[in-house]
């Protein structure tokens, strides 16, 4: 069965520092794989996602994840945080049903905590 | 415009209660979803419809009832309303080929 695991509960850094985040997934196939970010009393937004081709994918807010597929996992980066990036971060891969159809499974989530 | 909208936003209610909650999308998806998100922001799929029809149905009890008049709107009713129901529910749509979705701002049910 599919699954994503992201190990991370909760991150603290520092205004203007760099920030990864970790997703590992488990999947038969080639994932359709996502970073969602959720502000508080918000709902989900995009921030990027993969599908195919170049295993570095930029998004959105000047976040970029890698996907490598010999580790399974597909982290997130930033390469200087700011105040406003603390939320709460969801890995999502996309599984098959039985049916034939997509269903996004998630990741518990790690809340980024950025201090000033 | 908002593309996936909620309503209510927040809904406090009695145990034993039923209600609603609706969900419209104008993005022209042909999938809409329901994700329940506890209070440990956990995040899990309930149901799904594509073009009106049922095609997720993961195990949620039998007092949740989804309904899909069209393949713009997808609701949520909610029988006899159980302490354990309290969370944030979400509505999605998605194209259903990528699992791609656009999620609405989400529904805080607190049941007393």
């Amino acid at each position: 069965a599919q699954s994503v695991t992201q190990p991370d509960i909760h991150i603290t850094v520092s205004e203007g520092a760099s920030l990864e985040l970790r997703c590992n997934y488990s999947y038969g196939a080639t994932p359709y794989l996502f970073w969602y970010v959720q502000s508080p009393g918000q709902g989900l937004q995009l921030l990027l996602k993969y599908f195919s081709g170049d295993t570095l994918v930029q998004g959105i807010k000047g976040f970029e994840a890698e996907f490598k597929r010999s580790q399974s996992s597909f982290n997130l980066r930033k390469p200087s945080v700011h105040w406003s990036d603390a939320a709460e971060y969801f890995c999502a891969v996309g599984g098959l049903t039985s049916g034939g159809y997509n269903k996004l499974i998630f990741g518990a989530g790690t809340r980024l905590a950025v201090h000033p | 415009d908002t593309a996936v909208s909620q309503t209510p936003k927040y809904l406090v209610t009695q145990m034993g209660n039923d209600k609603s909650i609706k969900c419209e999308q104008n993005l022209g998806h042909d999938t809409m979803y329901w994700y329940k998100q506890d209070s440990k922001k956990f995040l899990k799929i309930m149901f799904s419809y594509n073009n009106k029809e049922l095609i997720i149905n993961e195990t949620v009890p039998n007092r949740f009832s989804p309904k899909s008049p069209d393949k713009a709107h997808l609701n949520l009713h909610i029988n006899s309303l159980e302490l354990g129901d309290s969370a944030v529910y979400f509505c999605a749509s998605g194209l259903g080929i990528t699992g791609e979705l656009f999620f609405g701002e989400g529904s805080r049910l607190t049941v007393l």
